[in-house]
């Protein structure tokens, strides 16, 4: 059953820790994306990845970071530089033509304190 | 910059009328849009895209249209149910043909029995 699965559902950190979110997805899709959903915000780009081993800033990418070693995988740090990490995480992917549609996980909701 | 907006207002109607809700956007004339559900606390699911040459898009009980002279897609839902109570975001990808997908900040639609 093909799909795009994000771990752990819920964490929660301290202030000052780095902490990765997982993303994986067995649907042979080239591009992969990292969103940020805040209430009211709608879906703000974070990083994406077209293909292996390169990836690209986002709106956002402050205080995040990302590798592509694989491409079934596009995992997310996020490290204490960013201000505001308490957010719900998507990840996605797609084909790389341009019309193509996202197919998103269920995300993961992190919680800073 | 390019964007997208959607009315942030929820969107309450009874069940059997038809829902419609707007998609505004500027500083761009994109190609295609396309349309999500999203449901509490799960990613977005792609429900249908439109192409600027197509005036109307339809799937059952869905039909999109396309205006790009009012620079506006409008996305109705027929008979709607209190199962289709989500909310919905559109999206288009943005000009610099990189794969970034902009997105508006979604509509929630109530279906009341």
């Amino acid at each position: 059953d093909g799909g795009i699965t994000q771990s752990p559902k819920y964490l929660f950190r301290k202030e000052g820790q780095n902490v990765t979110l997982s993303c994986e997805q067995n649907l042979n899709h080239d591009a992969m994306y990292w969103y940020r959903q805040d209430p009211g915000q709608g879906l703000r780009l974070i990083y994406y990845s077209q293909i292996v081993n390169d990836f690209q800033k986002g709106d956002i990418a402050e205080g995040y970071s990302v590798s592509r070693e694989k491409k079934e995988s596009f995992p997310l740090t996020v490290t204490s530089a960013q201000k505001n990490p308490t957010a719900f995480y998507l990840c996605a992917s797609s084909n790389r033509e341009g019309n193509s549609p996202l197919h998103f996980g269920n995300g993961t909701r992190l919680t800073v304190t | 910059s390019q964007k997208i907006e959607q009315n942030s207002e929820a969107l309450n109607i009874q069940e059997g009328k038809t829902a419609t809700l707007t998609c505004n956007y500027t500083n761009y004339s994109p190609a295609y849009l396309q349309w999500y559900r999203q449901d509490p606390g799960r990613g977005p699911v792609f429900l249908l895209l439109i192409r600027e040459n197509e005036k109307e898009k339809r799937k059952e009980r869905l039909k999109v249209t396309f205006d790009t002279t009012l620079k506006q897609s409008l996305f109705h839902i027929t008979a709607s149910q209190p199962a289709d109570s989500a909310t919905y975001l559109c999206a288009f990808r943005g000009s610099s043909n990189t794969g970034k997908l902009i997105f508006g900040q979604g509509t929630t639609l109530q279906v009341k029995p």
